[in-house]
């Protein structure tokens, strides 16, 4: 158990709809990212936040979006959804802002997301 | 184009026998480097870090090389066991951004 959890363990909804997913980082670990993975891509990036604010961004599509709350959690909202947005989405967190630092992250057991 | 690379066929060895996976990349610069392993539905989870200044770094079975020249890391279980069968994620970060880039793993089997 990495301590990292996410709600919900799975999701089907239609196209066109919007969902939230939610993360809960460490105890302690003020990083918060979000990655994509499906099949044919592999595990990609989409944003990080740091103690609140945005950090870094990857290749998060406009219909996504996210935020880190001052409890520290994160919700990571899509929206207009299709098809191809099906996938694994996971949460991972990290002690440091991980610039200039080795940041070793935890990763969440993963929201399944189907889109019908 | 930044590029990571990991053989996407399998590796299929023996238990006992030591399992040698590679990563390669172009056009990148990491400070570091790390392995996690993943197994089917679930999160990875973290291996070993290597940084840009050491040549190898140990933990138990494990054996994680880095060569900056070759832009290669490689990654070895020794007496490799049936339960060491998962995929197997390498991942670069520059240090000067915080985010990871991963590769598309190997995905290692080892039999009886």
């Amino acid at each position: 158990d990495s301590g990292v959890t996410q709600t919900p363990k799975h999701l089907i909804t239609a196209t066109g709809q919007r969902v939230t997913l939610r993360c809960s980082p460490r105890s302690g670990d003020l990083s918060v990212y979000w990655y994509q993975q499906s099949l044919d891509q592999g595990l990609q990036f989409l944003i990080q936040y740091y103690n609140g604010e945005e950090r870094a961004k990857g290749n998060i599509l406009e219909r996504f979006s996210a935020q880190q709350f001052p409890d520290l959690h994160s919700e990571l909202n899509l929206s207009s959804l299709e098809l191809g947005d099906s996938a694994l989405y996971f949460c991972a967190s990290s002690a440091t802002a991980g610039t200039g630092y080795a940041n070793e992250q935890f990763f969440g057991p993963g929201t399944r997301l189907t889109v019908l | 184009s930044q590029k990571i690379e990991q053989n996407s066929e399998a590796l299929n060895i023996q238990e006992g026998k030591t399992a040698t996976l590679t990563c390669n990349y172009t056009n990148y610069s990491p400070a570091y480097l790390q392995w996690y392993r993943q197994d089917p539905g679930r999160g990875p989870v973290f291996l070993l870090l290597i940084r840009e200044n050491e040549k190898e770094k140990r933990k138990e079975r494990l054996k994680v090389t880095f060569d900056t020249t070759l832009k290669q890391s490689l990654f070895h279980i020794t007496a490799s066991q049936p339960a060491d069968s998962a995929t197997y994620l390498c991942a670069l970060g520059t240090g000067t951004a915080s985010k990871l880039t991963f590769g598309t793993g190997t995905r290692l089997q080892v039999t009886l």
